[in-house]
């Protein structure tokens, strides 16, 4: 049972327009929430995390945002850029303190 | 500082033969985890250890695969005899402070089952 989805497989933005991925879950346990990015033949590498305690933080381009009532949480890059191009994961944490994974979503900006 | 290590990046093997996936944390980290990422999934947690111990392996099914952390060396994911589902990619990951805290990735293994 997928706890962390994430619905949209790919997404194409021109490139210094805003990039949204998002990720919904499905345990109201879950108490911390990652984003890691990841390269072709690469390990996913941290980008930018929340607390369940925040709906907002922001880190430079990026900037998560989290509701909680909805049980959606997303990742906002603005302004795009050609590096940005990567297979994005959200993580979450449960109170078991394990790491759940969604598929990932594929983020490609176009010059 | 290096970041988290692992090799070899790309194995092949036959049915039945054994695999040894290794991971070296990086330097200071004493918490470390495997995922395995099979074609179109996300990335599921295997098992959790720290130095010598095996803190959490729900995530490991229950035949043909262990994980060690020795006290000295790097950490071993084995696989024996090996069967064609077992091809996946296996992430390694370790956290420097804390159980769980920020975990950061190596390269990966490719296994690759013939």
């Amino acid at each position: 049972d997928q706890q962390v989805k994430q619905n949209s497989p790919s997404l194409s933005v021109q490139e210094g327009r805003i990039s949204i991925l998002n990720c919904d879950y499905t345990n109201s346990m879950f108490d911390y929430f990652l984003w890691y990015k990841k390269y072709p033949a690469e390990g996913p590498t941290f980008l930018i995390s929340i607390s369940s305690i925040k709906d907002k933080n922001e880190d430079g381009r990026f900037t998560v945002f989290l509701n909680k009532s909805a049980k959606h949480l997303s990742l906002h890059i603005v302004p795009s850029q050609p590096g940005d191009s990567a297979v994005y994961f959200c993580a979450a944490r449960d109170t078991g303190n394990q790491f759940y994974f969604g598929t990932g979503t594929s983020l490609t900006v176009i010059p | 500082n290096a970041g988290v290590m692992q090799n070899p990046r790309h194995l092949v093997r036959r049915r039945g033969q054994e695999a040894r996936l290794r991971c070296s944390p990086m330097k200071g980290h004493s918490h470390v985890y495997w995922y395995r990422q099979l074609p179109e999934e996300g990335l599921k947690f295997m098992v959790y250890l720290q130095k010598e111990n095996i803190i959490d392996e729900s995530g490991m099914p229950k035949e043909r695969f262990s994980a060690e952390f020795p006290k000295e060396g790097p950490s071993i994911l084995r696989i024996q005899q090996v069967v064609r589902g077992d091809s996946a990619a296996y992430f390694c990951a370790s956290s420097p402070w804390a159980p769980w805290d920020t975990q950061y990735f190596g390269p990966g293994t490719r296994l690759t089952v013939l």
